[in-house]
């Protein structure tokens, strides 16, 4: 079936360290990826996207890297700061004109002052 | 910045009652979709509207699921006869075409069923 995962549950960084968060997805045929920002009671927010004819995308101070190859995607954020503390979920777009998005399970950040 | 807005923002009602969420796409999208968040689960696709019919849904949205457009500002939906298993978050997102594909969400709606 579809599925779309995370590597990790929980990250832990030093806050001003960089995180990486990772993201394996499952349909090779997916042409458009997102990562969402998740705050406890809050709904998901739009960090930083990417199409598959890309493999890297730079936004402020986060990074998205895309490989087709392994079907892997990551999502890097520098200087990492106390309100980066959040649930991160990947999200995949497989081909189609309905724009249904499948999410990951999600990442929890912590950062530690 | 345009937001797109939920309410009400809890809602506990009885199982087999029926309950109705509320949503206020950002104005000029034109893409709306419902995903629902079991605690502590990851985000779920429900369903997809365009021009004023649904587009895509999932397994999930069976039978005692709706959605309706009823003015040009209010996305809703509807579960006619709740059971315990539809407690959850419950998130409206909106789209503004499809070479435009971001995503937004609103707060969501806490349903809970008892």
């Amino acid at each position: 079936g579809e599925s779309v995962g995370l590597h990790l549950p929980t990250l832990s960084v030093q806050e001003g360290d960089n995180s990486i968060i990772n993201c394996a997805y499952s349909n090779s045929a997916s042409d458009y990826f997102i990562w969402y920002k998740q705050e406890s009671g809050k709904g998901p927010q739009f960090i930083i996207d990417i199409r598959s004819n890309m493999d890297k995308r730079q936004g402020q101070r986060v990074t998205v890297l895309l490989n087709k190859t392994v079907k892997h995607l990551s999502l890097q954020i520098a200087a990492t700061q106390p309100g980066d503390s959040a649930v991160y979920f990947c999200a995949e777009k497989p081909p189609s004109n309905t724009g249904k998005l499948i999410f990951g399970q999600g990442t929890t950040l912590q950062v530690k002052p | 910045e345009p937001e797109v807005t939920q309410t009400p923002s809890h809602q506990v009602t009885q199982m087999g009652q029926e309950v109705i969420l509320r949503c206020v796409p950002i104005s000029n999208h034109l893409y709306f979709y419902w995903y629902r968040q079991i605690l502590g689960q990851k985000v779920e696709f429900l369903v997809s509207f365009y021009n004023n019919e649904i587009s895509e849904k999932s397994e999930i949205f069976d039978d005692q699921f709706s959605v309706e457009r009823p003015d040009g500002s209010n996305f809703t939906l509807k579960i006619r006869s709740t059971k315990l298993e539809d407690s959850a978050m419950y998130f409206c997102a909106s789209s503004p075409r499809t070479d435009q594909e971001t995503q937004y969400f609103g707060p969501g709606t806490r349903l809970l069923v008892l």
